[in-house]
């Protein structure tokens, strides 16, 4: 089955950009996804991307995808306080397929 | 005009109990799912249903039994809680067409004592 890792922890100062990396091992991942989970709350999509890109930029997101290396990022610009959050990667097969999560990276931001 | 609502939010009960989560979607989704957060935040898929129909079934207890009774219902029955099975219970609902974006009721959390 699919291994996603993350780093658990990444801190950065407010005003910064935040590099979040995931890992996975299916390479036949068609849909990445990342989600946002504040303190006490569910999970929100944050953006996505498609196997068959390089790059997506989503104001202040951008996801990048290396194929090869089984290697995805997420990048936030110009962070703030309110993106403090456990952040999740989840490749997807095909279609309607479960998601895969990472265990999460756990931003702070540091005002 | 929640799109995937979970009840209740929070369930706090005995060892040996049985309970039920409830999940609803207005999104008119034909998939939708059960997943389990444990105390470190890892996130596992339990079950899937795609109209109504048992499709996933992950190495999941037969205590826990989900129920679909409609395309927008999904529900989670847990017979004698343990105290491993305390947890954050996520559902959620998946569109059927690209880009597949899948969607989270705001959990239920369940402490069992």
């Amino acid at each position: 089955g699919e291994d996603v890792e993350q780093s658990l922890f990444l801190s950065v100062r407010e005003g910064d950009s935040s590099v979040i990396n995931c890992t996975y091992t299916d390479s036949s991942s068609t849909y990445l996804y990342w989600y946002k989970q504040e303190p006490g709350a569910g999970l929100q999509l944050l953006t996505y991307i498609f196997s068959n890109m390089d790059m997506k930029q989503d104001q202040r997101l951008t996801v990048l995808l290396n194929k090869k290396d089984k290697h995805l990022s997420l990048r936030i610009a110009d962070t703030q306080t309110g993106d403090s959050a456990i952040y999740f990667c989840a490749p997807r097969m095909t279609g309607n397929t479960p998601l895969v999560f990472g265990k999460g990276t756990r931003l702070s931001v540091i005002a | 005009d929640t799109a995937v609502s979970q009840t209740p939010k929070y369930l706090v009960t005995q060892m040996g109990n049985d309970k039920s989560i409830k999940c609803e979607q207005n999104l008119g989704h034909d998939t939708m799912y059960w997943y389990k957060q444990d105390s470190k935040k890892f996130l596992k898929i339990m079950f899937s249903y795609n109209n109504k129909e048992l499709i996933i079934n992950e190495t999941v207890p037969n205590r826990f039994s989900p129920k679909s009774p409609d395309k927008a219902h999904l529900n989670l029955h847990i017979n004698s809680l343990e105290l491993g099975d305390s947890a954050v219970y996520f559902c959620a609902s998946s569109t059927g067409h690209h880009p597949y974006e899948q969607y989270f009721g705001p959990g239920t959390r369940l402490t069992v004592t």
